[in-house]
This record gives C-alpha cells, sequence and structure tokens, in this order.
C-alpha cells in the first residue's frame, strides 16, 4: 500500500530565508507525486505536481519540488519565503485519481 | 469560474441527529471525492465517483455513513444518526478523471457533534 510520511509536523522559518518541506514516500511503481497547500479555513490547493521526465518541478507562488527516486523524496523548497506563506502544506502519492496524503506540516513565518 | 461549492459551513447538531453535507463539483468535471480531515487521523479519503458512480467506498467508516451522487452536478454525504466521534471537517474535490490526482477542493464544511 501506498504511504506518505512529512517528518516535521511544524517548521518555522524567518521571512525571507529559504524553506525546505520534507516529504518521503512508500509506493511499488512509479508514483505520481504533488503538494497541496491549504490555508486556514480553506480547502487545499494544488501547487505542483511530477507525473514523469525532468526530476525538479516548478509550481505556483515560487514553489519547487525535486523526486529522488533513490531517497524515496519528494522535497518542496522555495528561496525566500514571504509571510503569505504561512499555512499546512500537504504531500500526496497518487494511483490514478486515489491520493493518499501525509500528515501535513504547518509553517509559520516569522517577521 | 465557479470552485466547488460546498453546504453548509458549518453545522452544529446533538448526538443522534441526522446530517447532510452537499457539494457542487466544477462543471465538467467526472471524478467527485469526499474527504474528511481531523488533527488525529489527517486527511482520510472517504468515498470516490466517477461519472456519477461511487468506484470505492472502502474509506467510509461504518454504515451510519453514505454518499450519493445522482446527478453530475451534486452529491451528498449523510450521517445517521451522528455521533460526537464525527465532528470533522468534510471536503468535497472534484477533477477530470485524466488529470489524475489534480483535484480542486472546497472550502469544507466543519461538523460538530454535541
Amino acid at each position: 500500500a501506498q504511504s506518505v510520511t512529512q517528518p516535521d509536523i511544524h517548521i518555522t522559518v524567518s521571512e525571507g530565508a529559504s524553506l525546505e518541506l520534507r516529504c518521503n514516500y512508500s509506493y511499488g511503481a512509479t508514483p505520481y507525486l504533488f503538494w497541496y497547500v491549504q490555508s486556514p479555513g480553506q480547502g487545499l490547493q494544488l501547487l505542483l505536481k511530477y507525473f514523469s521526465g525532468d526530476t525538479l518541478v516548478q509550481g505556483i507562488k515560487g514553489f519547487e519540488a525535486e523526486f529522488k527516486r533513490s531517497q524515496s523524496s519528494f522535497n518542496l523548497r522555495k528561496p525566500s519565503v514571504h509571510w503569505s506563506d504561512a499555512a499546512e502544506y500537504f504531500c500526496a502519492v497518487g494511483q490514478g485519481n486515489m491520493l493518499t496524503f501525509g500528515g501535513g506540516t504547518r509553517l509559520m513565518v516569522k517577521p | 469560474d465557479a470552485g466547488v461549492i460546498q453546504s453548509p459551513r458549518h453545522e452544529v447538531t446533538e448526538m443522534g441527529q441526522e446530517v447532510t453535507l452537499r457539494c457542487k463539483p466544477i462543471s465538467g468535471h467526472n471524478s467527485l471525492f469526499w474527504y474528511r480531515q481531523t488533527m488525529m487521523r489527517g486527511l482520510e479519503l472517504l468515498i470516490y465517483f466517477n461519472n456519477n458512480v461511487p468506484i470505492d467506498d472502502s474509506g467510509m467508516p461504518e454504515d451510519r455513513f453514505s454518499a450519493k451522487m445522482p446527478n453530475a452536478s451534486f452529491s451528498t454525504l449523510k450521517i445517521q444518526p451522528s455521533e460526537p466521534r464525527d465532528s470533522a471537517v468534510y471536503f468535497c474535490a472534484s477533477s477530470l478523471v485524466a488529470s489524475a490526482g489534480e483535484l480542486f477542493f472546497g472550502e469544507g464544511s466543519r461538523l460538530t457533534v454535541l
């Protein structure tokens, strides 16, 4: 069965600092991988996705993620965090249209 | 464009009462999903439909939960009778079958069962 682990429940970074959110997955075949963001009181919004090809994928809001098969990881990065990035971030692995989500990482941004 | 529309946004009810949550997917989308989000269990897929047909309901907790999709533009999730442990945020999401995981979520229905 597929599973997703996000080791960090909470992360706090200073505005302008770089960010990396970790995601590890378990899946028997080549995975479809996703990052979603959830602002308070809102539903989830897709940031980016990886299906195949270039292992570095670009998303919205300046985010990128890198797929590393050898490490079963799909970490999310942003070079300079803005206060509006404070939210909860979810990594997900997909099989067809069915997604399995990680537990989420809550990002707080210090001024 | 209108996104996924859920109602009600908030519901407070007493144990034993029936609860009905409603969802209108994005027009043209042919897959619909119901998720439940709690602090303890995170995001759980309850059920999903393709072309109005339930494909996988293995995530539905028990017989108290039922979901229907009578047409392409409307779905309901019903809990009868409700229990305090059903308190959660329930999300509806829709997508195109061909989009393989690109889900569009509604803003959720926050249910509190007293």
